[in-house]
Parts: C-alpha cells; structure tokens; sequence
C-alpha cells in the first residue's frame, strides 16, 4: 500500500526566515509526485509533478526537489502569504495517495 | 471554463437522511476523482472516474456509499443513512490522464 508521511506538522518562521518541508513516501511504481497549497476551508491547489529522481521544480520562492525515497519543498524568504498547509501525494497508475500536510505560519 | 464546481458548499442533515453531492469537473478532464478530508488530515481517497467507468473504490467506503458519473460528464456522490463518523468534507478534483489535479472547493458535510 503507497504511504506519504510528512514533516514537520507544523512549522512556524519569522518572515525572511528558509527552511524546507519533507515528504517521505513508498509507493509501488511512481508515476508521478505532486506537491498541493491548500488555504483554510479551500480544496488543495496544485504546485508542481515532480517524475523522477533529481528533478526539481521553482515557482516565486517554492522550489520542490525528488529522490528515490523523499522529496523536499524548499520556501526561501517566505511571505505571511505563504502561510497554508502543503499537502505532498504520490501516484501509481490510478489514484494520489495524501500526505497529512504541514502547516506553515510566516509571521511579519 | 471556471474551473471545479461542487454544489452544494454546505449540509446540514441528520443521522440516518441520504445526501446526495454534485461534482462538475473541468470539461476537457477525462477523470473525476472523489476524496474525504477531515480536520488536520490529508484528502482520503474514496472513488475515482475515467470518462463514465468507474475504475477504483476506496475497500474503507462502506456499501452506503455510492457514485456515478453519467455520460462521462458531472459526477454525483451519495451517502445513505448517514453517521457521525460522515461528517467531514468531501473533495471533487478531476484531471487530464495522470496530471496534478483540480479541486473544487468541497462540500462541508456535517450530521447531527
């Protein structure tokens, strides 16, 4: 059975302040991993696919990045808008299989 | 095109009533997936679509779940004699082949 694990649960920076976020995963033929922003009371937003191993992917101050076992979001000198949850999924032929997310608070 | 469309936002209902769901994917999508989320979880995979076939179900849905997708068009998600443990929000996303998904913006199901 495919299996994401996230983390941390949450995070909390100052403004300015990098860090990156993991996604752990298993699954049995990976077709692709996505990484998802979802706001309060939203559905998730689509951010990037990533495919295959050493593929990485930016967007503003997101960069996503993949190996064989995880893949980390990277958030450099994030903004209070960056402020959500992002949600890590996997997928084999058919389905995504979620991860829990983590919630990321940028305070000013 | 304005993107996923669920209706309705919001449901109220009793223990033991059927609700019915609508889904109104993106048109050029060829799949329509359905996902449960509950309060500090990721989405949880109930039931997904290719065109008008259903080709997977969650074996945690229980036989009082239901979906359909006529015409390969909107989809419909039933739940008969709902329970407390129904109460959550439920996710539409539909997609081209194995591309990321579009969500809509869910319906909050709650049953008291």
């Amino acid at each position: 059975e495919d299996q994401v694990t996230q983390s941390p649960e949450a995070l909390r920076l100052q403004e300015g302040e990098s860090s990156s976020l993991n996604c752990s995963y298993t699954v049995s033929g990976l077709r692709g991993l996505f990484w998802y922003r979802q706001d309060p009371g939203k559905g998730p937003e689509f951010l990037f696919t990533l495919y295959s191993a050493g593929e990485e992917k930016e967007k503003e101050r997101l960069k996503a990045t993949l190996t064989k076992k995880e893949s980390f979001l990277h958030i450099t000198a994030p903004k209070p808008e960056d402020s959500a949850t992002y949600l890590c999924a996997v997928t084999n032929a058919g389905k995504s299989t979620f991860g829990d997310g983590t919630t990321l608070t940028v305070k000013p | 095109d304005t993107g996923v469309s669920q209706n309705p936002r919001h449901k109220i209902t009793k223990r033991g009533q059927n609700v019915t769901f609508r889904c109104d994917p993106i048109s050029e999508h060829n799949r329509l997936y359905w996902y449960r989320q509950t309060l500090g979880q990721g989405p949880e995979f109930l039931t997904y679509f290719q065109n008008e076939a259903q080709l997977e179900k969650s074996r945690l849905l229980s036989d009082r779940f239901s979906a359909e997708r006529p015409k390969g068009s909107f989809s419909t998600l039933e739940i008969q004699r709902t329970e407390q443990g129904d109460s959550a929000m439920y996710l539409c996303a539909s997609s081209l082949g194995q591309e990321g998904y579009t969500f809509g913006s869910g319906t909050r199901l709650t049953v008291v």
